[in-house]
């Protein structure tokens, strides 16, 4: 079945660093990927999206290319903040061979911020 | 759009305990989830509507769960003799396949459920 698969964190960095998050998956078909982040206490929101190979998604200076060679679609920001501070998740869809379209997640990736 | 409401935001409750939580979607959407996350997990897929047709459940959503979207617009989901393990955050999202096959989920801000 479809998987996808996180860096494992807490990533711990400073303020204005640059940020990596790596997200792979697999999947049988033709995947939609997404970023979505969640503040403490709160739901998911979504961060950017992909629908198709070489689709940069990007939102609030956050980046993501996806990468059907290498099955990936990491996540970067060229300067973080404190207020970045989040879990952000990697989700894909699979549509063409799910017909209820429904997320499989990864596991979450803390970021923490330090001024 | 208001965006994706649930209710109540948190709920405490002992084992054996019925609990029925609440989902508002977006205004018009004709697609709404469930998921389930627990600590330190990314969100599981449960279950899921299309207008008021409940149309695939996962294996994760044993018979003690129960959710109903009756008219096509809220959604209830139910846990009948709340066990420990379902202690979670209870996930709605909802998506309008009007926008085309590969449509954008959005989520409301959850339901903490501890069960004592």
């Amino acid at each position: 079945g479809d998987s996808v698969t996180q860096m494992e964190g807490p990533v711990t960095l400073s303020e204005e660093a640059f940020l990596t998050i790596n997200c792979t998956y697999t999947a049988t078909g033709y995947p939609s990927l997404f970023w979505y982040v969640q503040y403490p206490g709160e739901g998911l929101q979504l961060l950017l999206k992909a629908t198709k190979a070489d689709d940069k998604g990007s939102n609030k200076g956050f980046e993501a290319t996806y990468r059907k060679e290498t099955t990936s679609f990491h996540l970067e920001k060229g300067s973080v903040q404190v207020s970045d501070s989040a879990v952000y998740f990697c989700a894909l869809s699979d549509p063409v061979n799910n017909a209820g379209n429904m997320l499989t997640f990864g596991g979450g990736t803390r970021l923490m911020v330090k001024p | 759009d208001t965006g994706v409401s649930q209710d109540p935001r948190h709920k405490i409750t002992k084992r054996g305990q019925n609990v029925t939580f609440r989902c508002d979607p977006i205004s018009e959407h004709n697609r709404l989830y469930w998921y389930r996350q627990t600590l330190g997990q990314g969100p599981e897929f449960l279950t899921y509507f299309q207008n008021e047709a409940q149309l695939e459940k996962s294996r994760l959503l044993s018979d003690r769960f129960s959710a109903e979207r009756p008219k096509g617009s809220f959604s209830t989901l139910e846990i009948q003799r709340t066990e420990q393990g379902d202690s979670a955050m209870y996930l709605c999202a909802s998506s309008s396949i009007q926008g085309g096959v590969r449509e954008t989920q959005y989520f409301g801000p959850g339901t903490r459920l501890l069960v004592l």
